[in-house]
């Protein structure tokens, strides 16, 4: 089970769009509509900020958007903030095992 | 309102054993999976395992079979993760996290119990 890729780093100015890519394989992304997004910020859990590729949780900002197209899936933010300012994880279900699987994570910078 | 509540923070030496702890309330637990994931220090998110409560189903993510033990107690609406002999290489923060049966989601997290293993 490989980790799921994600850029590094990504950065914005505050108000600005930016999306992170998760690609993955037939086995997980690319077969399943089971792609969640999770925010963390330093030294906090995790909080799951998407879920089944499109779908936020109540109470999460609707600036959060996700999608998905063949085994690539994205999260969009828009109209960014300080605040967003955090570590993005994808997550996708997996036949493999059959469990879950992570995205390598990415940073987010407000500059 | 739904709490998912780890047990603190452990310092122990190489070659003792651990079991630490999950429980959540206000939530459907035994109709329920909960997952581990590992954070060692300064990196991402690792799966270890997963459970199902009702019947203790267990997944282990292969990297980890034979390294943990996850178990629980529907009773009391713990899950736990053990470790026999615990290496330096095992410090990290570990998470627990919850997913309702049909969901394939991770909706609610324990706070992290941090593991610091050191002679």
């Amino acid at each position: 089970q490989s980790a799921l890729t994600q850029p590094a780093s990504v950065s914005g100015s505050p108000g600005q769009s930016i999306t992170i890519f998760c690609t993955g394989t037939n086995s997980d992304v690319g077969r399943y509509d089971f792609v969640s997004w999770l925010q963390q910020h330093p030294g906090k859990a995790p909080k799951l900020i998407i879920y089944d590729v499109t779908y936020r949780p109540s109470g999460v900002s609707h600036r959060f958007s996700g999608s998905k197209s063949g085994n690539t899936a994205s999260l969009i933010i828009s109209g960014l903030q300080a605040e967003d300012e955090a570590d993005y994880y994808c997550c996708s279900y997996t036949r493999s095992g059959p469990t879950y699987v992570f995205g390598t994570g990415t940073t987010v910078t407000v500059l | 309102e739904v709490q998912v509540v780890q047990s603190g923070a452990e310092v122990k030496k190489p070659g003792e054993s651990l079991k630490i702890s999950c429980q959540s309330s206000g939530y459907s637990f035994s109709t329920s999976w909960i997952g581990w994931v590992r954070q060692l220090p300064g990196q991402g998110l690792e799966w270890m395992g997963i459970i199902h409560l009702r019947d203790s189903l267990t997944y282990y993510r292969p990297s980890f079979q034979g390294q943990v033990t996850i178990s629980a107690d529907r009773s009391i609406s713990t899950a736990y993760l053990h470790w026999d002999s615990l290496q330096a290489s095992d410090t990290a923060i570990y998470f627990c996290a919850t997913a309702m049966d049909g969901n394939f989601y991770w909706d609610y997290w324990g706070q992290g119990t941090l593991l610091t293993v050191s002679s």
